[in-house]
């Protein structure tokens, strides 16, 4: 099984260009989070899905927007990048009872 | 809001005891806590529901308080692979029910010497 796959692994975005981190589950979880990750901060949650059609937003949701294709992807799109959002971002789904998250390998994105 | 974890950082050798603890200032459901190495995606290490139920994993195991709304990961002789950044990550209680999703903590650097 591969888990959690997230492309790409690395980026560079000029100020004002767009794009989408994709991730994708093969293991049926319902929940899917993004979680951004800066040094010092821990990780926080940019947006959740608790199921298939359903999204909402988490602690920093400012500068992005998500999309639950279906079961298996949730894509984070950065609509004009800022320098602001130089981070490592992590995709994670969840099976729930008590199994915790698992993570993917994170896209390390700087925007110059 | 965001739990407060303590210590910033520990410093052992190999065999030595640790503890870290993870605070909220919000009644929790549940406390999860997972290990990053540099350069790597965090890995689940353990859930404690409330109940105040403590759990082990391997020389590693966690109690959570929740009446105090805190949690600690006690790691017992370290090993070099115990390295790491430990973070915890704590789940809202809604009147008997979870939030759903996770509020980490800003994590502990743990080093292992020889």
């Amino acid at each position: 099984n591969a888990g959690v796959t997230q492309t790409p692994k690395f980026q560079v975005l000029k100020t004002g260009q767009s794009m989408t981190l994709q991730c994708a589950q093969d293991m049926n979880h319902n929940s899917m989070y993004w979680y951004r990750q800066d040094p010092g901060m821990g990780l926080r949650l940019i947006y959740y899905s608790a199921s298939e059609g359903t999204t909402d937003k988490g602690e920093v949701p400012n500068g992005y927007n998500v999309s639950r294709l279906n079961k298996r992807e949730f894509s984070l799109r950065l609509e004009s990048a800022a320098p602001s959002q130089t981070s490592v971002y992590f995709c994670a789904s969840e099976r729930g009872g008590g199994y915790g998250y698992t993570f993917g390998s994170g896209t390390r994105l700087t925007v110059v | 809001q965001q739990p407060v974890q303590s210590p910033q950082a520990v410093i052992l050798r190999e065999g030595e005891d640790a503890v870290i603890n993870c605070s909220s200032s919000k009644a929790l459901y549940s406390v999860h806590w997972y290990r990053q190495k540099h350069g790597e995606a965090p890995v689940f290490l353990m859930i404690l529901l409330k109940g105040g139920e403590q759990k082990g994993h391997d020389k590693i195991s966690a109690s959570f308080n929740e009446k105090k709304q805190q949690s600690s990961l006690y790691l017992t002789a370290s090993q070099l692979s115990y390295s790491g950044t430990y973070f915890c990550g704590t789940e809202g209680n809604a009147g008997g029910t979870s939030y759903g999703k996770l509020t980490f903590g800003q994590g502990t650097i743990l080093t292992v010497h020889p």
